[in-house]
């Protein structure tokens, strides 16, 4: 079955350091990956999404995000974190499956950006 | 444009009532899928509809219902409501009934739901 694992649920992290956020999933095919932003009362916003090709890729907000294959992770990263940044961030695989698509997340890590 | 548009915002009913949920999608869009986020949780899919037909199903009691009109619009329909299913209720829109790649989900403000 698919299932997305987000280690960490919690992070916190001082504005100006590097970030990165864990996504490990479970798929028998090749997955379509994504990366959701939520900010509070607020609907989830696409960051960055992988589909083939470029392992690296690059989202929103200065955001990018690589898929492993040898390590089933698609982890996100930013190279200098700032306040506006503090969010709950989903990580999702896409499965296609019969034609439809449908999203399944993980339980999501809660950034915290100390000043 | 504007984007997936959801009403109400926050709702509270009791247990045992019946709830309606309501999802305009962004224009262009035809495909309608809810996923309901409970606190602490990611979302889990629900159900995905595409030309006024339930085309998938999650994990879901058929307690859950909805609808899709002529115009994509779509309900949520919750019966003999429990305390657990209190939660954030969103939903997505996108086009055709393909999936990725380019079939990007947008989603919703949601709603949020209280049973008390």
């Amino acid at each position: 079955a698919q299932s997305v694992t987000q280690p960490d649920i919690h992070i916190t992290v001082s504005e100006g350091a590097s970030l990165e956020l864990r996504c490990n999933y479970s798929y028998g095919a090749t997955p379509y990956l994504f990366w959701y932003v939520q900010s509070p009362g607020q609907g989830l916003q696409l960051l960055l999404k992988y589909f083939s090709g470029d392992t690296l890729v690059q989202g929103i907000k200065g955001f990018e995000a690589e898929f492993k294959r040898s390590q089933s992770s698609f982890n996100l990263r930013k190279p200098s974190v700032h306040w506006s940044d503090a969010a709950e961030y989903f990580c999702a695989v896409g499965p296609f499956s019969g034609g439809y698509n449908k999203l399944i997340f993980g339980a999501g890590t809660r950034l915290a950006v100390h000043p | 444009d504007a984007g997936v548009t959801q009403s109400p915002t926050h709702l509270i009913k009791t247990r045992g009532q019946q709830v309606t949920l309501r999802c305009s999608p962004k224009s262009g869009h035809d495909t309608v899928s809810w996923y309901q986020q409970a606190l602490g949780q990611g979302p889990q899919f629900i159900f995905q509809y595409y030309e006024e037909e339930e085309r998938q199903r999650g994990n879901f009691p058929d307690r859950f219902s909805g609808h899709q009109f002529p115009n994509y619009s779509s309900e949520l329909n919750v019966n003999a409501l429990l305390l657990g299913d209190s939660a954030l209720y969103l939903c997505a829109s996108s086009f055709g009934r393909g999936g990725p790649p380019g079939n990007e989900q947008f989603f919703g403000p949601g709603t949020r739901l209280t049973v008390l």
